[in-house]
């Protein structure tokens, strides 16, 4: 079952548009991440954020931002969105503490024209 | 820092056959080790972990790894797979003192045939 929800699933955008790419979960969790993945690459870490009004940049360096005003919501903007960024983008979540599995969405799958 | 190496991208087996996916690590410090499977349209779900204490950890569902030290390596197994492993399998390390920079290997593909 998912605790965690991505949305869209699928987007097929044009260069220069705007985008936004929503997480929610519902654990209660107060770390988020989103990863980006390519075929046949490792999953880069490109934000994470350790609660409410906490966002930091991942190992990954990207053009994209993030915001953090509820706890369950963590949702990945683009401000003019490029060829570049076609890619699949994973939310997770996790409890703080050493032991704490991540959670993950199904991902959302951008694709830019 | 920590990195992680899947030497295969891909492992085809036929069904009821043993299978060994292969991961090795590179940290200077003490690791957590993590498989997680991806099935095909969803998200990546944990299947195993290794934290401390005994270096063989199982899933629930027939997996298992072994974290060897000195070989640097953290390799999982089934004795016997079912088509529906069919799945993306990723191996992951932290630094035990840091776990919010979970490092990823490339994945391996393992693809069940009847």
């Amino acid at each position: 079952e998912a605790d965690i929800y991505q949305t869209p699933r699928y987007l097929v955008i044009g260069t220069g548009k705007k985008i936004t790419l929503e997480c929610s979960q519902t654990m209660g969790h107060d770390k988020m991440y989103w990863y980006q993945q390519d075929p046949g690459m490792e999953l880069h870490l490109i934000h994470y954020s350790y609660g409410v009004n906490s966002t930091e940049k991942g190992d990954l360096s990207s053009e994209s931002t993030v915001s953090r005003i509820r706890t369950e919501h963590f949702p990945l903007t683009l401000e003019s969105a490029r060829p570049s960024h076609t890619s699949q983008y994973l939310c997770a979540s996790s409890w703080t503490g050493l032991n704490s599995p991540l959670h993950f969405g199904n991902g959302t799958r951008l694709t830019v024209t | 820092a920590q990195s992680v190496t899947q030497l295969d991208s891909q492992v085809p087996v036929f069904e009821e056959a043993p299978v060994e996916l292969r991961c090795n690590y590179s940290s200077s410090v003490s690791v957590y080790l993590f498989w997680y499977v991806q099935y095909p349209n969803q998200g990546l779900q944990l299947l195993l972990k290794y934290l401390s204490g005994s270096t063989l950890v199982e899933s629930i569902n027939g997996f298992e790894a072994e974290f060897n030290k000195s070989q640097t390596s953290f390799h999982l197994r089934k004795p016997s797979v079912h088509i529906s492993d069919t799945a993306e399998y990723f191996c992951a390390v932290s630094a035990s003192y840091n776990t919010d920079k979970l490092i990823f290997g490339t994945g391996t593909r393992l693809q069940v045939f009847p």
